[in-house]
């Protein structure tokens, strides 16, 4: 069965310093996804892709975050300068169709460490 | 902010029991789901509830939304350990968001 694909599944960076996270969706999916995850906490949405624009962000998704697709396989998110508090799992998701009840498949993660 | 609760927050039994976990809300959605999570994985779709009052089933697993579609609950059957992991109920907040419940931490002693 297809899958949704990240790298790296560990990155430990200096605070301050910039990360790329980067995920491969399923090839036929149209619409791209990321959520994080701080430890011990909720899944919490981040950004919403389609067409190469962004349709949704919440407001953890400030100026220091950044979404690509810089070709037709990979999703990328930038953080550019980290924070302690970005650390946390990062899970890339895509779907086919943009519906509420339809599914998001998801990556199995990138933990994100800041020292 | 329409959260999701989910209770309990944890949850240890001994294999081959029963157990019952709850998904509540003020709010009605038009659809909700459940997830499965186990550690270094991403949450894994269960399950999408639509209709008030529907039933699911998925092996030993039954999942039930509320007739007015506030709440829902996840029963296991004769629980195993392979049906550790951490359950997660999510509802569409948008056509492209999803919003997740705090989670019920399961584990099945053998």
């Amino acid at each position: 069965e297809p899958e949704v694909t990240q790298t790296p599944s560990h990155q430990v960076t200096q605070m301050g310093q910039e990360v790329i996270l980067r995920c491969v969706p399923i090839s036929n999916h149209l619409y791209f996804y990321w959520y994080r995850q701080i430890l011990g906490q909720k899944v919490e949405f981040l950004v919403s892709f389609y067409n190469n624009e962004i349709s949704e962000k919440s407001e953890i998704f400030d100026d220091q975050f950044s979404v690509e697709r810089p070709d037709g396989s990979n999703f990328t998110l930038k953080i550019r300068s980290t924070k302690l508090e970005d650390s946390a799992m990062y899970f890339c998701a895509s779907s086919y169709f943009i519906d509420s009840n339809q599914p998001q498949h998801f990556g199995d993660g990138t933990r994100l460490s800041i020292l | 902010t329409q959260l999701l609760e989910q209770s309990p927050q944890f949850l240890s039994i001994q294999e081959g029991e029963n157990l019952t976990v709850y998904c509540n809300s003020s709010s009605v959605f038009s659809s909700l789901q459940w997830y499965r999570q186990e550690p270094g994985e991403g949450p894994v779709l269960l399950v999408t509830v639509v209709t008030g009052g529907e039933v699911k089933k998925l092996k030993r697993l039954t999942f039930q939304f509320g007739d007015a579609r506030k709440d829902s609950s996840l029963h296991i059957t004769a629980a195993q350990p392979g049906d550790t992991g951490l359950y997660l109920c999510a509802r569409g907040s948008s056509a492209s968001k999803i919003i997740f419940g705090s989670g019920t931490r399961l584990s099945i002693r053998p």
